[in-house]
């Protein structure tokens, strides 16, 4: 079985500020990490993902994550927040045995105040 | 342009009235999945598809019927719907296998059953 947990459904950054959005996993197996970000009224579109190698990860917009194997986290930071990052973002796991049965996280609104 | 089609957008219908959401990739991409997005509770998944002909239940199956009889389309049915799957839906594609898994999101389709 797997689970993803996201800490915090809404968090609020000033501009500017540092991005921390946690996201916490378990698997049997090793897993592939994801984050999306969705828009207001979008679907969802990749960040980034980590399947195997480097454990940390760049993804598009100045974001980034690292995987810990040891704590079992996947947390999405970004450097400083700018107003265009205010979305939804979801944490989602694959179990790498090769069963493509994906589980999501509730998803964490992102506010930035000016 | 890659993309994945969903149709109808907005369906407003009523209880027990048979309804098939369609969806439509044109990637080529062998795995394919419907979500419900709720308040709450992030994106859960109802049926995954590595390929033609096989399909598997996600988290949340009852209810909803699925088919894979062409590569490119998984139209997700509803033969008697009900209120509780009033929920906004996505459908997603991916490459199965070569290390990638990241989904392409469709634009959602936005369920009301009164």
């Amino acid at each position: 079985a797997q689970s993803v947990t996201q800490l915090g459904s809404h968090v609020s950054v000033s501009e500017g500020a540092l991005v921390l959005l946690r996201c916490n996993y378990s698997s049997s197996v090793p897993p592939y990490l994801f984050w999306y970000v969705q828009y207001p009224n979008q679907g969802l579109q990749l960040l980034l993902k980590y399947t195997t190698g480097a454990t940390l990860v760049k993804g598009i917009n100045g974001f980034e994550a690292e995987f810990k194997k040891s704590e079992t986290s996947f947390h999405l930071t970004k450097p400083s927040a700018h107003m265009s990052d205010a979305a939804e973002y979801f944490c989602a796991v694959i179990n790498s045995g090769g069963y493509q049965k994906v589980t999501f996280g509730i998803g964490t609104k992102l506010q930035v105040i000016p | 342009e890659a993309q994945v089609t969903q149709n109808p957008r907005y369906l407003i219908t009523v209880t027990g009235k048979k309804l098939t959401v369609t969806c439509s990739q044109n990637m080529n991409h062998e795995y394919m999945s419907w979500y419900r997005q709720d308040p709450g509770l992030g994106l859960r998944q109802i049926y995954y598809s590595m390929n033609v002909e096989v399909t598997d239940k996600g988290d949340v199956p009852e209810g909803y019927k699925v088919s894979r009889k062409e590569k490119r389309n998984f139209p997700l049915i509803l033969e008697s719907p009900s209120p509780n799957q009033t929920s906004l839906y996505f459908c997603a594609s991916s490459l199965s296998g070569q290390g990638t898994y990241e989904q392409y999101f469709g634009p959602g389709t936005r369920l009301t059953v009164t």
